[in-house]
């Protein structure tokens, strides 16, 4: 069966402090890996795709890698301004569809 | 580019009245289209995909008498919600696949609050 699941479901970080998200798959066929993220009460905004393991992006405090069971987001140096929730999904090799995964609630105190 | 402009962004009913939600793609057609629903606190959950010019596919579980779907042009999908009642409560979010790639890009949502 396919799965999605991220880890944590909630994480609050002091200003600064650097961690890790988490998004686990178990699906047949991967194509792509993406993360989003969603602000309160709006759809979610596109950060990255990654197709294969070993590939990694980066956008400003933001940097997603890819293996082949599971992917992370690391962010750097997190502002209060980051604080939203993460989403990640995948889509397969055959269909139209995307599966996500729970999300991770981020909070960052200033 | 690839933006998918959705309404209205909020709405209130009565019970047992049925509301439409709009799904545009802006600058690129959209044979596909896809619509979520998501409840506080969790993720989005496919109810339907929406093809042009024949009929949608639904998600299991998914009332299609409840939940129509119309896709008429490469530029608009619609949702109504019919017979709408408050456990229809929810924020109902479409998207579209991008042209020449493999990402999927949002409409902003809309929050659907039944009374």
């Amino acid at each position: 069966e396919d799965q999605v699941t991220q880890s944590p479901e909630a994480l609050r970080l002091q200003e600064g402090e650097s961690s890790s998200l988490n998004c686990s798959y178990t699906v047949s066929g991967l194509r792509g890996l993406f993360w989003y993220r969603q602000d309160p009460g709006k759809g979610p905004e596109f950060l990255f795709t990654l197709y294969s393991a070993g590939e990694e992006k980066e956008k400003e405090r933001l940097k997603a890698t890819l293996t082949k069971k599971e992917s992370f987001l690391h962010i750097t140096a997190p502002k209060p301004e980051d604080s939203a929730t993460y989403l990640c999904a995948v889509s397969l090799n055959t269909g139209n569809q995307f599966y996500f995964g729970t999300g991770t609630s981020l909070t960052v105190i200033p | 580019g690839a933006v998918v402009s959705q309404h209205p962004s909020w709405v209130i009913c009565k019970s047992g009245t049925s509301v439409k939600i709009e799904c545009r793609s802006l600058d690129f057609q959209a044979t596909t289209m896809f619509w979520y629903r998501q409840f506080p606190k969790q993720s989005l959950m496919l109810m339907a995909t929406s093809n042009e010019g024949s009929k949608a596919t639904y998600e299991q579980g998914v009332e299609k008498d409840k939940f129509l779907i119309n896709h008429a042009s490469l530029t608009l999908s619609t949702l109504t919600v019919t017979s709408a009642h408050p456990e229809d409560s929810s924020f109902y979010i479409c998207s579209a696949r991008i042209q020449g790639g493999y990402g999927y890009t949002f409409g902003s949502g809309t929050r659907l609050t039944v009374v």
